[in-house]
């Protein structure tokens, strides 16, 4: 049974689109995030949740949405899709906000 | 001054060598730590947490110095397999919450 999964794997679409990727953990964990990892393989935390509550919210544009529909998942929609968001996307939850993470498979997408 | 820095490689290491990575973090105040093997295209994956009394797992070490602010990761005997890009994670205090931050990562690759 894969632990976080995440859809789609790979999304191709193109600028000025709307595209939404979603997450779902079956540890029951009560944290869950949004990293991302640009062309330089960094990787950078977006967004996390601890019990559908918003916890921690980077500089992200506010293009970038995330919901919480309950404690065992947590989508992202991204309005107006750029260039400069072609990376991949990458869902994990922990225990709690300083426990280890697990992580989805990713999602990469790329605008063109 | 990064949060987690690391030194990015990469290393080109024969079979069977020993090698050691360091990372440095910025926040004394950090508890946790923790080191994550990354393949290429896959998502990262715990390798290790590291406690402050140092801690084995086989042919891998991880070492813990506060006061120095660094911890460490030593491989022995280095397998193929273990080609990959290590990522150091620390946690780190954002406004109230934490949060795991990665560093960059130090790519290893494994010569025949």
């Amino acid at each position: 049974d894969t632990a976080v999964s995440q859809t789609p794997k790979y999304l191709v679409t193109q600028m000025g689109n709307d595209k939404s990727i979603k997450c779902e953990q079956n540890l029951g964990h009560d944290t869950m995030y949004w990293y991302k990892q640009d062309s330089k393989k960094f990787l950078k935390i977006m967004f996390s949740y601890n019990n559908k509550e918003l916890i921690i919210n980077e500089t992200v544009p506010n293009r970038f949405s995330p919901k919480s529909p309950d404690k065992a998942h947590l989508n992202l929609h991204i309005n107006s899709l750029e260039l400069g968001d072609s990376a991949v996307y990458f869902c994990a939850s922990s225990l709690r906000e300083t426990t280890e993470a697990f992580f989805g498979q990713g999602t990469r997408l790329t605008v063109v | 001054r990064k949060e987690v820095e690391q030194d990015p490689g990469p290393f080109n290491v024969p079979e069977g060598a020993t090698v050691a990575f360091n990372c440095t973090y910025s926040n004394s105040a950090s508890q946790s730590f923790f080191w994550y093997r990354q393949d290429c295209r896959k998502e990262p994956k715990l390798l290790m947490s590291v406690y402050s009394s140092g801690n084995e797992d086989g042919r891998f070490t991880a070492q813990l110095n506060r006061a120095s602010q660094y911890i460490s990761l030593l491989i022995r005997d280095s397998k193929l397999s273990d080609s990959a890009t290590y990522l150091c994670v620390v946690n780190e205090f954002d406004s109230g919450n934490e949060k795991l931050t990665f560093g960059t990562g130090t790519r290893l690759t494994i010569i025949p």
